[in-house]
């Protein structure tokens, strides 16, 4: 258990309403990352942080952006949601001795 | 570009058997290899990490080896339980332009009580 906690676990929404996903890590961890998972496509990384305010863009960051004001918050954003945001997403972090990925148990949404 | 391969996509045992999964990459250049557990509806549990400079790592009843070389790893699971029933993910973290993790698509593995 590397302390990641993410919240809502599950959330239903409606197409055009902003979401925000946050991502609490307890460790001081400096690396941060938001995954997506989707049957078909495994995971895919959307966006990590590197450190406060340090973030930059993964390989399916379309119509997400993030911020990262305290070490211990990551948080992913969906401006405008659409339905082909439905998915489990993911937040893990990165143990700076061995580069070990932890993650977060997930946040199933749901966008109708 | 780097390409993880798990190979079988599911695997059906009887409780007891030894068991082996693969995962194949094909850049030989890595930084490390981790194996993941995920349960359904859950998150990704770390089970083992193999830095690149070794070959093998155990914990328990698990094993995972490490060959660069021909671009392989296997996980293998001793005396399998039912409880060990769940999708088995391997991800490959890369130092070519920059570092990232790549993902196979795991292993699907259901043990027979």
């Amino acid at each position: 258990d590397a302390g990641i906690t993410q919240s809502p676990r599950h959330k239903v929404t409606e197409t055009g309403t902003p979401v925000t996903l946050r991502c609490h890590q307890t460790e001081n961890h400096r690396y941060m990352y938001w995954y997506r998972q989707d049957p078909g496509h495994g995971l895919r990384l959307i966006h990590y942080s590197y450190g406060v305010k340090d973030t930059d863009k993964g390989e399916v960051s379309d119509g997400y952006s993030v911020s990262r004001s305290k070490t211990e918050d990551f948080l992913l954003t969906l401006e405008s949601a659409t339905s082909s945001q439905t998915s489990v997403y993911f937040c893990a972090i990165r143990e700076g001795r061995t580069g070990e990925l932890f993650f977060g148990e997930g946040s199933r949404l749901t966008v109708l | 570009k780097q390409e993880v391969t798990q190979i079988p996509a599911a695997l059906s045992v009887p409780e007891g058997e030894n068991l082996v999964l693969n995962c194949s990459f094909t850049d030989s250049a890595i930084y490390n290899l981790q194996w993941f557990r995920q349960d359904p509806g859950k998150g990704l549990t770390s089970l083992l990490l193999i830095q690149s400079s070794q070959r093998e790592q155990t914990s328990g009843r698990l094993n995972a080896s490490l060959d660069k070389s021909s671009g392989r790893s296997t996980l293998y699971i001793a005396a399998s339980q039912p409880g060990d029933s769940a999708t088995y993910l391997c991800a490959v973290r890369v130092e070519t332009g920059g570092f990232k993790t790549i993902f196979g698509a795991g292993t699907r593995l259901f043990v027979k009580a």
